[in-house]
């Protein structure tokens, strides 16, 4: 069975600074990794997704993760944060032999100070 | 293209009363997931449809809890009776799964349930 851990249930930047959030996982088999965004009472939206392509991984609103095998790490980050960025980011697993069945981390809220 | 709608919204139950969300994915997509969303915590999967069959309900809890898939498309989750532990967000999603892993989830909006 897979697993998500995220370090750092809350995680406060600058404006302007670098956002990194971690991510670590646990597959018996190759995975692969999605980051989600949730914002106040909305459902969520995929930023990116890793599917053993390319290991650096570029999504939307400028944020990117890399695909560290050796680490068991998908950390996601994005060079300048705005004030925007603040949500609930969500690090999540599947396989190819789960059938879609994917599996959520426990979250880490982004607060970004002006 | 339109995304998938969850209704109510919003409910409110006493314990031990019954309640049901409603779901309608996104046109096509074969799969569909409710989720459980307790504040604090990353989505718990409920169970997974695969057209109208059940491909997961293994973290169901079946003395509760039901679903069902109408013909493949709108979805409903039913809880009876409530317990108090069962506030949370229900999520629903859908996705092509045209690639088996590969495929994207999209998310509705939630339902936010309290049980008082």
């Amino acid at each position: 069975a897979q697993s998500v851990t995220q370090l750092g249930s809350h995680v406060s930047v600058s404006e302007g600074a670098l956002v990194l959030l971690r991510c670590n996982y646990s597959s018996s088999v190759p995975p692969y990794l999605f980051w989600y965004v949730q914002y106040p009472n909305q459902g969520l939206q995929l930023l990116l997704k890793y599917t053993s392509a390319a290991t650096l991984v570029k999504g939307i609103n400028g944020f990117e993760a890399e695909f560290k095998k050796s680490e068991t790490s998908f950390h996601l980050t994005k060079p300048s944060a705005h004030m925007s960025d603040a949500a609930e980011y969500f690090c999540a697993v599947t396989t190819k032999t789960s059938y879609d069945k994917v599996i959520f981390g426990p979250g880490t809220s982004l607060s970004v100070i002006p | 293209e339109a995304g998938v709608a969850q209704s109510p919204r919003y409910k409110i139950i006493e314990k031990r009363q019954s309640v049901a969300f409603w779901c309608n994915p996104i046109s096509g997509h074969a799969t569909l997931y409710w989720y459980q969303q307790i504040l604090g915590q990353g989505p718990k999967l409920l169970i997974q449809f695969q057209n109208n069959g059940v491909v997961d309900d293994s973290q169901l809890p079946k003395d509760r809890f039901s679903a069902e898939r109408l013909k493949g498309v709108d979805s409903t989750l039913k809880i009876q009776p409530a317990k108090l532990e069962d506030s949370a967000v229900y999520l629903c999603a859908s996705s092509s799964s045209g690639d088996g892993a590969l495929a994207e989830a999209f998310f509705g909006q939630g339902t936010r349930l309290t049980v008082v």
